[in-house]
Formats: structure tokens, C-alpha cells, sequence
């Protein structure tokens, strides 16, 4: 079965600090993965996505960066961290076959606070 | 721009009682509607998955409808119970540019309460 980890789950950095979190996912192959940002109260935001090693298509532009070095692999950095980095990420995979039936699968999350 | 919207913010019911979650949205030209439940400070989990040619989806004590033309979805609990409790996101599934896949536009969510 396929399932998909993140880290860390929390993570408090001062302001400036650079970031990293990780995405991986078991079980499947050459899966679409995804970047979203949650902030309290708010739907999901589409950050960013790839659909293949080193193909990366950015929604919302800012000052985070999102890299695929292996086929199951996502990560989302920042070079300087702002305090209104602070929300929660989360990253996602799906296996395309169809668009009419193709769903997301969530990761656990993780807590981003900036100080 | 697709744009979604879920209706009410927030509800609180007593448990027992059958209740009905709200969803729009502005695009008719999507490829599904899908409803997932968060609980807090958790991912997502899918729980239905309409597509456009479909008009309804059964799970258990879940019944989610779809009116593409009207742009509308409704999530039906019945018998809620405690467990329920958790917010409740649509999102719908439309082009993403090209692309054989689709983009998910979420709603901000329907924060449920199930009280004993």
C-alpha cells in the first residue's frame, strides 16, 4: 500500500532562518506530488507541483522553492524565512489515470511557526 | 478563476441528527467534486468522489450529490455521531493548462461539531 510521510511535524524558526521540509512517498511510482499551504481558517493553497524529477510548476510566487531530486522525493525550501510563513504544509500524491476519476492523497503535515 | 465556497462556516448539532453540508462553485467545466475530512491539525482524508458525469456517491452514512450545470454539491451525514466531528473540505477538480490531470481549488471548509 502507498503511504506518504512528512517532516518534521512541527518547527519553530526565527525570522530569516532558511527552511527545508520533506516529502516522501512509498509504494507507488512516478506519482504527481504536491505542495499546499494552509493558514488558520483558510482553504488550501496550491503552492506548488511536479509531475516528474525536476519539474517543478510554481502556483503562487514568493520566497519558497520547491525541488524533486528523486522520483518520490519533495521539498520545499526558503532561503529567509517571514512571519507570514508561519501555516501549515502539507504535500500530496496522486497517480493520474484519468482526470475525471484522479484524486489527491494528503501527508500528516507539518507546523511551520516563524518568530 | 474557479472559485469555491462552502456554506455554513461552522455548524454544531446534537448527535443523532441528519444534517447537510453546502459546496459552490463558479466553473461548471470540471473533471469531479471531492469531499475530504480534516481533523485537527491533520491532513486530509478523501472521503467521496463525484465525477462530472455523475450525479451522486454513497458511502456508508455519506451521500454527496453534484449538480455541475448549477454549480452545487451537498455532503449528507446521516445519523451523526461524535466521531464526525472534524471540518469538512470540497474541493473541485478542473484544467490545469493543458494538462491530462486536474488542479484541486479548495473551499475553506465546514468546521462540524457533533455534541453527545
Amino acid at each position: 500500500s502507498q503511504t506518504i510521510h512528512q517532516w518534521p511535524a512541527t518547527l519553530v524558526q526565527p525570522v530569516g532562518s532558511p527552511l527545508s521540509l520533506e516529502c516522501t512517498v512509498e509504494g507507488t511510482s512516478n506519482p504527481n506530488l504536491y505542495w499546499y499551504r494552509q493558514a488558520a481558517g483558510r482553504g488550501l493553497q496550491l503552492l506548488f507541483y511536479s509531475v516528474g524529477i525536476g519539474q517543478i510548476s510554481s502556483e503562487v510566487p514568493q520566497n519558497l522553492s520547491a525541488s524533486r531530486p528523486q522520483d518520490r522525493q519533495f521539498i520545499l525550501s526558503s532561503k529567509k524565512l517571514l512571519l507570514s510563513d508561519s501555516s501549515f504544509y502539507l504535500c500530496a500524491w496522486s497517480v493520474v489515470q484519468y482526470a475525471s476519476t484522479d484524486t489527491q492523497y494528503f501527508g500528516p503535515g507539518t507546523r511551520l511557526t516563524v518568530l | 478563476k474557479q472559485e469555491v465556497t462552502q456554506i455554513p462556516a461552522a455548524l454544531s448539532v446534537p448527535e443523532g441528527e441528519n444534517l447537510v453540508l453546502n459546496c459552490s462553485f463558479t466553473d461548471s467545466a470540471i473533471y469531479n467534486l471531492q469531499w475530504f475530512r480534516q481533523d485537527p491539525g491533520k491532513g486530509l482524508t478523501s472521503l467521496l468522489l463525484i465525477q462530472s458525469s455523475q450525479r451522486e456517491q454513497t458511502s456508508g452514512r455519506l451521500n454527496a450529490s453534484l449538480d455541475k450545470s448549477s454549480g452545487r454539491s451537498t455532503l449528507y451525514i446521516a445519523a451523526s455521531q461524535p466521531g464526525d466531528s472534524a471540518t469538512y473540505l470540497c474541493a473541485v477538480s478542473h484544467n490545469a493548462g493543458g494538462t491530462s490531470y486536474g488542479k484541486l481549488t479548495f473551499g475553506q471548509g465546514t468546521i462540524l461539531t457533533v455534541h453527545p
